[in-house]
């Protein structure tokens, strides 16, 4: 069973901190990784993939893998309120069906 | 059209009843994902449609969940004798390429079984 581990939150932060995003895998033989964002009552919006240990930034945004851990996550710099969302988690191998966290409350507060 | 598009946007139905919710992937787009997603949970794999090649049926949870997909385009999702766990969000999401795994999801369709 291929499972996606996210904290539920809600993480809290003030307006213009870093909000950390943490999510872990059980498959190693993961290949590709994926931040979604999802407001209330809306669906899933991909904000961020990432393939190779390391850092990739877009933006504010900074996802981070290490598969040695199986870990990946994301930064979400310099945070505004229309940030808060829930951001989803999702991993995939050679199936390439996406298996996906339950996701992680962020709320920005001013 | 720009996005994936899903209808209907909300269906209301009695239990035993059968229901049939549509999804129009973006042009181009050859792999086409159904999710679910209930209150409060995670998105859960239903069926996966590559090209012409066989649909990995493998998260259907019953066999009253049946899907097609036709011409390589739009696809249907049919759920037979509805049941109150049947209840979700489900969700439609195109690919342009499977080996990215990089979802484009559409508004999805409420369904409520009463």
């Amino acid at each position: 069973q291929k499972e996606v581990e996210q904290n539920s939150g809600p993480l809290s932060v003030p307006e213009g901190a870093i909000a950390s995003l943490n999510c872990t895998y059980s498959d190693r033989g993961s290949q590709s990784f994926f931040w979604y964002r999802q407001y209330s009552g809306k669906s899933p919006e991909l904000i961020m993939s990432i393939y190779s240990n390391g850092d990739k930034e877009d933006g504010r945004f900074t996802a981070q893998l290490n598969k040695a851990s199986q870990y990946v996550s994301l930064l979400i710099r310099d945070s505004q309120p229309s940030d808060s969302a829930t951001y989803l988690c999702a991993v995939s191998g050679g199936s390439y069906i996406p298996t996906f966290g339950r996701g992680t409350s962020l709320i920005v507060h001013p | 059209g720009a996005g994936v598009s899903q209808s209907p946007s909300n269906k209301v139905t009695e239990k035993g009843k059968d229901v049939e919710l549509r999804c129009d992937p973006i042009s181009g787009h050859t792999a086409l994902y159904w999710y679910r997603q209930s209150l409060g949970q995670g998105l859960e794999f239903l069926i996966y449609f590559q090209g012409n090649s066989a649909p990995d049926k493998s998260g259907l949870p019953s066999d009253r969940f049946s899907a097609e997909r036709t011409g390589g385009s739009v696809s249907t999702l049919t759920i037979q004798r509805t049941q109150q766990e049947d209840s979700a969000v489900y969700l439609c999401a195109s690919s342009l390429a499977p080996l990215t795994g990089e979802l484009f999801f559409g508004e999805g369709s409420r369904l409520t079984v009463l």
